[in-house]
């Protein structure tokens, strides 16, 4: 059973270029979260999805930074336009269940976005 | 907003030695996680507290959740260069999204040997 799959692992962008990051929930998990980790710094909610829909987006910029996760395929978090303070480590986490109490995320190995 | 501070932010300790790492907000959660994350990875949940006051103990480590669910601490006891790594609180919301977690800046540990 394998894990919570992020790709790329590692991508480099120039400055206005778009960055598309995949990750493909364990086995059976239908929830999905994006959480980012800006360098010397905890990681930082983005978004909640749920198979085609967006539960919470509360953490994701305003402009430029989307998220999907289709009926079939692994979910997107897409940034258009980087610039050099997107740089950071992109963790997509699925659940099983959003139960009420201890919720348990189990985290992909990050994809690290540098831009130039 | 909440908030999760996370102390001291760097230990280098030597083998042997016993450390406690704290977590503290003035909110209340409604569990604490903690994971540990290895460089180029992703953090690795060690456990889940969730009953105020609760105490778990993972082999050398042992964790509590402060009776208000508002603070937490993780005690290593004769530290091993393995233990070396970032070490992540993170509480989850009283309600709504529990898997929206705060986390806390990290603490990195350094053991030598």
């Amino acid at each position: 059973n394998a894990g919570v799959m992020q790709n790329p692992r590692h991508l480099v962008r120039r400055r206005g270029q778009e960055a598309r990051l995949r990750c493909s929930p364990m086995k059976g998990h239908s929830h999905v979260y994006w959480y980012r980790q800006l360098p010397e710094e905890g990681l930082k909610f983005m978004v909640y999805l749920q198979k085609e829909n967006i539960i919470d987006e509360s953490g994701m910029p305003k402009e430029r930074f989307s998220a999907e996760f289709p009926k079939e395929g692994p979910s997107i978090l897409r940034i258009q336009q980087v610039v050099r303070g997107d740089s950071a480590a992109y963790f997509c986490a699925s659940a099983l269940l959003n139960t009420a109490g201890a919720n348990v995320l189990t985290f992909g190995a990050g994809s690290r976005l540098t831009v130039l | 907003t909440q908030l999760l501070e996370q102390s001291p932010q760097f230990l280098s300790i030597q083998e042997g030695e016993n450390l406690t790492v704290y977590c503290n907000s003035s909110s209340v959660f409604s569990s604490l996680q903690w994971y540990r994350q290895e460089p180029g990875e992703g953090p690795v949940l060690l456990v889940t507290v969730v009953t105020g006051g609760e105490v778990k103990k993972l082999k050398r480590l042992t964790f509590q959740f402060g009776d208000a669910r508002k603070d937490s601490s993780l005690h290593i006891t004769a530290a091993q260069p393995g233990d070396t790594g970032l070490y992540l609180c993170a509480g989850a919301p009283p309600s709504g999204n529990t898997g929206k977690l705060i986390f806390g800046q990290g603490t990195t540990l350094q053991v030598k040997p």
